[in-house]
């Protein structure tokens, strides 16, 4: 079955200091890619996602992601975290294979943005 | 813009009460999911609906049930509510094809 790793459970990053944060999928053929953010009390927004094409593909917020099919990875970064960027987010991808039809979130990282 | 309307925002139920979670959207998607968030799990899928009486099981689809009978809305059923099915549970609706998932601001269900 599909999986999605998210390796770190909380994060603390310091304003203006750049942030990566991992995600890794197992699955055999290039699935669709997503990141989330959710803010607390709030509903998942998305924040960039990858189907085809560049691999590095450019958000909202001033976020960006990676896909790096050799790695089976697709990491989110910002070059200068603000503190309005505290919030827990989520990786996920999307498995369309045959009669297999599935939205799979990785378990989620926490940000918290020291001033 | 998509909206992903859920019923409740906050919810409290006793134990071996039916507990009905709606979910309405309002563009017409043709798939739907509930989910349930906890900390340190992330979302789980519990069901989902290609379309129109259509569903299926997700991971976690044990005490639970859902309905689709109309295209817009998504029930999760809760056949008899248990104190672990307390949590926060977050319904989502796409498009068919290469689309994203949108959210409604999810129900948090407490069962005492």
């Amino acid at each position: 079955a599909q999986s999605v790793t998210q390796p770190d459970i909380h994060i603390t990053v310091s304003e203006g200091a750049s942030l990566e944060l991992r995600c890794n999928y197992s699955y055999g053929a290039t699935p669709y890619l997503f990141w989330y953010v959710q803010s607390p009390g709030q509903g998942l927004q998305l924040l960039l996602k990858y189907f085809s094409g560049d691999t590095l593909v450019q958000g909202i917020k001033g976020f960006e992601a990676e896909f790096k099919r050799s790695q089976s990875s697709f990491n989110l970064r910002k070059p200068s975290v603000h503190w309005s960027d505290a919030a827990e987010y989520f990786c996920a991808v999307w498995i369309s294979s045959g009669s297999a039809r599935q939205l799979t979130f990785g378990s989620g990282t926490q940000l918290t943005v020291l001033p | 813009d998509v909206k992903v309307t859920q019923s409740s925002r906050y919810l409290v139920k006793r134990t071996g009460e039916k507990v009905f979670l709606e979910c309405v959207q309002d563009m017409d998607h043709e798939n739907m999911f509930w989910y349930r968030q906890d900390p340190g799990l992330g979302l789980r899928l519990i069901y989902f609906s290609y379309d129109v009486k259509m569903k299926e099981k997700g991971d976690i689809p044990e005490g639970y049930s859902v309905s689709r009978e109309k295209k817009e809305r998504f029930s999760l059923i809760l056949e008899s509510a248990s104190t672990n099915q307390t949590s926060m549970y977050l319904c989502a609706s796409r498009q068919q094809g290469n689309t994203e998932a949108f959210f409604g601001q999810g129900t948090r269900l407490t069962v005492v």
